[in-house]
């Protein structure tokens, strides 16, 4: 399994331009997490996903994030407009419905830069 | 509100030595409480987890325990290595997506 694919993994924007960030889940997984990565903040959980529907969202900052997950093996993640407070490393994780421990299989990350 | 806490966010070792990481949790109703590396560049793996009925569980050179009477996670590495040298961190399950502590960066020296 080549596990959970995140593209792109680094990105440098200027503010104000509208990124895009898109992750592969592991095949059969039925959920899907966005989080985000700082140093102030730790790993935060922005919104995840059950069987493509978005459950939990209350964790997206602001209207400027918007994410979708339009079918089982495909979600997005997008900003619009960026900004500087926005850079991050942002990791999209996977896992089966029925798993044991709960445990999360993350990506590599997209490391984004606002400018 | 509730969180996951660290206690200690840096450790050094000396390669050989046992490290122990802590971990402080508010939400008792987790059914699992798992422990991740993350190494520079990369995203989190998993390396143990613990079910809240337990108080030990071990794994290799890996240990965690797991004190509910005072909400304490800890992850125990024995004869720790060059390789360990990363970011832990705890992680508790009040639901399908995990709640992360903010981190111990653990760094081993020859």
């Amino acid at each position: 399994d080549a596990g959970v694919i995140q593209s792109p993994r680094h990105e440098v924007t200027e503010m104000g331009q509208e990124v895009t960030l898109r992750c592969k889940p592991i095949s059969g997984h039925d959920y899907l997490f966005w989080y985000r990565q700082t140093m102030m903040r730790g790993l935060e959980l922005l919104i995840y996903f059950n069987n493509n529907v978005p459950i939990d969202d209350s964790g997206m900052p602001e209207d400027r994030f918007s994410a979708k997950m339009p079918n089982a093996s495909f979600s997005t993640l997008k900003i619009q407009p960026s900004e500087p407070r926005d850079s991050a490393v942002y990791f999209c994780a996977s896992r089966p419905g029925t798993s044991g421990t709960g445990e999360l299989f993350f990506g590599e990350g997209s490391r984004l830069t606002v400018l | 509100g509730e969180s996951v806490g660290l206690h200690l966010p840096t450790l050094s070792v000396q390669e050989g030595d046992n490290s122990i990481i802590n971990c402080a949790y508010s939400n008792s109703a987790s059914d699992y409480f798992i422990w991740y590396k993350q190494e520079s560049g990369k995203g989190p793996q998993f390396i143990i987890d613990i079910r809240s009925n337990m108080d030990k569980r071990q794994g290799q050179r890996v240990t965690v325990l797991l004190n509910k009477t005072v909400k304490h996670l800890s992850l125990q590495i024995a004869a720790t290595q060059p390789g360990d040298s990363a970011v832990y961190f705890c992680a508790e399950t009040p639901g399908y997506a995990l709640n992360f502590g903010k981190g111990t960066s653990l760094l081993v020296t020859p």
